[in-house]
């Protein structure tokens, strides 16, 4: 079983649409990163936290220590927002990564 | 203040090849960590280097590839006699003491 499991692995939604993908993990962590990776693109980090809420414009993460959980919503979705969203925790000191199989979203018009 | 710069961006080798792939960390970061993405599938570490030393390379497989990130210069991922399950996306990324990694573009290495 890997440490770090993601839901759905595919999701399709139209423009406008609230999006949510949640992360579980098995393993005692210091953060968890919310990570976006375009096709054939580069990685971009969205998010790191430790605890609680963040938003950045119309993304929002929350995590909840106590229950191993995150989710990432993507309030009024855009196709622009198409992409593979990925968790992913650190453990200990170390900015060493575990990665979730990620979530693929299309975003449609 | 540049970000991760990860070269050269696409590189296509002939199996029996080395392939040498290079990252640049962001200006201050001195740790650095190689991940493979396989087609199809998520990401895996590799390893994590700072300066001069190799801290963890339980990812590395345990023939052909290595890793370096000297004193000066960018960090070497340096794949031997490459084969056609070598074809990947590799990523390198960056970080301070105990901070958040920033990704580069990374380089994408295709095996004919």
């Amino acid at each position: 079983k890997n440490e770090v499991e993601q839901s759905p692995q595919n999701l399709t939604a139209q423009e406008g649409e609230f999006i949510t993908i949640n992360c579980s993990y098995s393993v005692g962590i210091s953060a968890l990163h919310w990570l976006q990776q375009h096709p054939g693109g580069g990685i971009v980090s969205l998010f790191m936290l430790s605890s609680g809420k963040k938003k950045h414009g119309r993304l929002i993460a929350t995590i909840n220590i106590q229950e191993k959980h995150s989710s990432l919503h993507i309030t009024a979705s855009h196709p622009r927002d198409s992409a593979v969203y990925i968790c992913a925790v650190t453990k200990g000191t170390a900015s060493k990564l575990t990665f979730g199989t990620g979530t693929r979203l299309q975003v449609t018009l | 203040n540049a970000g991760v710069m990860q070269n050269p961006r696409h590189l296509v080798r002939r199996r029996g090849q080395e392939a040498r792939l290079r990252c640049s960390p962001m200006k201050g970061h001195s740790h650095v960590y190689w991940y493979r993405q396989l087609p199809e599938e998520g990401l895996k570490f590799m390893v994590y280097l700072q300066k001069e030393n190799i801290i963890d390379e339980s990812g590395m497989p345990k023939e052909r590839f290595s890793a370096e990130f000297p004193k000066e210069g960018p960090s070497i991922l340096r794949i031997q006699q490459v084969v056609r399950g070598d074809s990947a996306a590799y990523f390198c990324a960056s970080s301070r003491e105990n901070t958040e990694a920033f990704f580069g573009q990374g380089t994408r290495l295709t095996v004919v």
